[in-house]
C-alpha cells in the first residue's frame, strides 16, 4: 500500500517570501501522479499542482512549482512570493496510474501554512 | 466553470439515525468518489464508483454505508445507523475519463452526531 508522510505540521512564512513544503511517499509503482492539494479555511479542496512520475520536468504553475525526486521519492511545495491568501492547510497526495482514471487519491496529514503580514 | 455541488452543508443528527449526503458531479464526469475528513485529520477515502457501481472501497466503508447514484446527475452516500465517530466533512469528488486528470472536489458536508 502507499503511503504519503508530511512530517511538518506548520509553516510559517513572511509575506513576499518563499517558503517550501514537504512531502515523501512510499511506493512499489513506477508509474503515478502527485499532486498539491490546497484547504483554505472554508474547507473546499483546490488543486494547486499535478505532477506526472514519468516527467522528469518539474511542475510549475505560476508561483507554485514542486522539486520531484523520483529516487528519493520527495515531492516537495515552493511557494514563491508568498501571499496573504496562501494561508491555508496543504495537502499532498498519491494516485497511482495503473488502476486508472478510477484510482483513489492517498492523502498526506497536512500541513497548515500561516502567512505574515 | 462547472463545479461539484453538495448538499447539505451541515448535518446534524442523532446516533442511529439514518443521514443521506447529497452530490452532484460535473456533468460530463465519468467516476465518483466519497472521502472524508475528521477534524484535524488528514483526508481519507472511502469509495470509488464507475458505471453504476463500486470499483473500491475502503476498511472505512463497511456495511452501514452505500453509495448510489439514482439519477444522471445526483450521487448520494448514505449512513445507515450513525455513530458519534462519523461526525466528519464529507467531500465528494469527481474525475473526467482521463486517467491523469485531478479530481474536482465539492465543498463538503459537515457532519455532526450528536
Amino acid at each position: 500500500a502507499q503511503t504519503v508522510t508530511q512530517s511538518q505540521p506548520e509553516m510559517s512564512v513572511q509575506e513576499a517570501e518563499t517558503v517550501t513544503l514537504s512531502c515523501t511517499y512510499d511506493t512499489s509503482e513506477s508509474d503515478y501522479y502527485l499532486f498539491w492539494y490546497k484547504q483554505p479555511p472554508s474547507r473546499q479542496m483546490i488543486l494547486v499542482i499535478r505532477q506526472e512520475a514519468y516527467k522528469q520536468q518539474n511542475a510549475t504553475e505560476n508561483r507554485f512549482s514542486v522539486n520531484f525526486q523520483k529516487a528519493a521519492k520527495s515531492f516537495s511545495l515552493k511557494i514563491s512570493d508568498s501571499q496573504l491568501g496562501d494561508a491555508a492547510m496543504y495537502f499532498c497526495a498519491y494516485r497511482s496510474a495503473f488502476t486508472g482514471a478510477n484510482s483513489k487519491l492517498t492523502f498526506g496529514k497536512g500541513i497548515t501554512l500561516s502567512v505574515r503580514p | 466553470e462547472p463545479e461539484v455541488t453538495q448538499t447539505p452543508s451541515h448535518q446534524v443528527t442523532q446516533m442511529g439515525q439514518e443521514v443521506i449526503l447529497r452530490c452532484v458531479p460535473i456533468s460530463n464526469h465519468l467516476y465518483f468518489y466519497w472521502y472524508r475528513q475528521i477534524l484535524g485529520q488528514k483526508v481519507e477515502f472511502l469509495v470509488s464508483f464507475y458505471n453504476n457501481e463500486i470499483s473500491e472501497k475502503s476498511e472505512i466503508f463497511d456495511d452501514q454505508f452505500s453509495v448510489e447514484r439514482p439519477d444522471g446527475s445526483n450521487f448520494t452516500l448514505k449512513i445507515r445507523s450513525t455513530k458519534l465517530e462519523d461526525s466528519a466533512m464529507y467531500f465528494c469528488a469527481s474525475s473526467p475519463r482521463e486517467s491523469y486528470n485531478e479530481q474536482f472536489f465539492g465543498p463538503g458536508t459537515r457532519l455532526t452526531v450528536l
